[in-house]
């Protein structure tokens, strides 16, 4: 099936600390959403983007729609603790109008 | 602020049993999904439903899994035969279908299969 590579799989921060995590395709897409997901819940959608090279901001979160429609980056500037979590980039195929795919997850651990 | 709702929140159930996950989506929203998340794995795309019927469904949707609206606010996945490994979160989505218009999910609902 279709694949997102998303990456890192994992990454340990000291707080105040900026992250950055990305995710690609072989296929291109034309919607990426962000997620996050804290255990046991539901993914929620911190930012969505519609159009290659649109950059959106949400407070310290900043993501893009990469120009070749293949990829998307998620930074996050100045790391607190309750931005802990799993991070999960998903996207809709070009001529695709129903499933989102999912990648694989970035798991954020901060370090006191 | 409206938000997708889904009962129950765990479930345990004998492997062959049939269970049924219920969702209620946000009132004013025309497409629902159903998706999986194994524990500690991605999430999974399993069936889209719009106007009363099947619009995509994933490799894992096979012949054991079917939804249903049976009335104008319930969105329900059946699992006919469990299976051990049908063991995982399952989260219901909706949207209402606007331009630009993305999912919402709800909180799932943990389903183990013994």
């Amino acid at each position: 099936g279709q694949q997102l590579n998303q990456s890192p799989q994992s990454m340990f921060i000291q707080e105040g600390e900026d992250v950055s995590m990305n995710c690609t395709s072989s296929s291109i897409f034309n919607t990426w959403l962000w997620y996050k997901q804290d255990p046991g819940e539901g993914p929620v959608l911190l930012i969505a983007l519609y159009k290659a090279g649109e950059l959106t901001s949400n407070g310290r979160l900043t993501a893009q729609f990469g120009i070749t429609r293949k990829d998307s980056f998620l930074n996050i500037s100045a790391s607190i603790p309750s931005d802990v979590g799993i991070y999960f980039c998903a996207g809709r195929r070009e001529g695709s109008n129903y499933q989102l795919i999912w990648g694989a997850g970035t798991k954020l651990i901060i370090k006191p | 602020e409206p938000e997708v709702t889904q009962t129950p929140s765990h479930q345990v159930t004998q492997m062959g049993q049939e269970v049924i996950l219920r969702c209620v989506p946000i009132s004013n929203h025309l497409y629902f999904y159903w998706y999986r998340q194994i524990l500690g794995q991605k999430v999974e795309f399993l069936v889209s439903f719009y106007n009363n019927e099947i619009s995509e469904k994933s490799e894992i949707f096979d012949d054991q899994f079917s939804v249903e609206r049976p009335d104008g606010s319930n969105f329900t996945l059946k699992i006919r035969s469990t299976k051990l490994e049908d063991s995982a979160m399952y989260f219901c989505a909706s949207r209402t279908g606007l331009l630009r218009e993305t999912q919402y999910f709800g909180p799932g609902t943990r389903l183990l299969v013994l």
